[in-house]
């Protein structure tokens, strides 16, 4: 049972589009939410984080927007390029410290 | 600074067999994660330990375990391998429990 479910699983966008992955939460024990970005072949590399007292923090083209009553938080890449391709997963670490994934979305940046 | 590193990368046991994967964390990191990526249940968290103490536990069976030494490095062993473990395993270190994990590139797992 995932208890952070992300959407879309996949997306193709063209070069300096935007990206858009949304992820859900229920459990209101987790107070961090960070982002990882995977290239086939490798691990989980951290992206960006929020707390859930912050409604958005921006690092560079990546911007993750957090709405806390409605326990949901997005990623948005901004201009997006090829090397962003990538698998994107979200994530909420409990207070108990478990971190929990969303099943991941394929990014594909076109030329 | 070095990454987190794991060994081996690839592996190809049989079913019933048992196999043992290594982690050596980022220097000065005291917190080891394990968890099992599959593309039908995606990431899944195994254990966790500081310390050479398990503080955390995933919902996954007793074949499954693992035990940290002294400087911080991690096994974990499988026994009576299943088809359905196949898989990439992958550690994460942090400085320690709670704070961000670094993964290293992961030991892909094939049973046969």
């Amino acid at each position: 049972q995932q208890q952070v479910k992300q959407s879309p699983q996949s997306l193709i966008v063209q070069k300096g589009g935007i990206s858009i992955i949304n992820c859900a939460y229920e459990n209101t024990a987790f107070d961090y939410f960070p982002w990882y970005q995977q290239f086939p072949g490798k691990g989980p590399a951290l992206l960006i984080a929020i707390r859930p007292d912050v409604s958005e923090k921006k690092e560079g083209r990546f911007t993750i927007s957090f709405n806390k009553s409605a326990k949901q938080f997005s990623l948005h890449i901004m201009d997006s390029q090829p090397g962003d391709s990538a698998t994107y997963f979200c994530a909420a670490i409990s207070n108990d410290y478990k971190l929990s994934f969303g099943a991941g979305t394929t990014v594909t940046v076109r030329a | 600074k070095a990454g987190v590193t794991q060994t081996p990368r690839y592996l190809i046991k049989t079913r019933g067999q048992q196999v043992t994967l290594s982690c050596s964390p980022i220097s000065g990191h005291r917190s080891v994660s394990w968890y099992q990526q599959t593309p039908g249940q995606g990431l899944q968290f195994l254990f966790e330990y500081f310390s050479e103490t398990q503080r955390n536990k995933g919902n996954f069976p007793g074949r499954f375990s693992g035990r940290q030494f002294s400087n911080s490095r991690s096994e974990m062993n499988v026994s009576t391998l299943e088809l359905g473990d196949s898989a990439l395993y992958l550690c994460a270190s942090s400085i320690g429990t709670g704070d961000e994990q670094y993964f290293g590139p992961g030991t892909r797992l094939t049973v046969t």
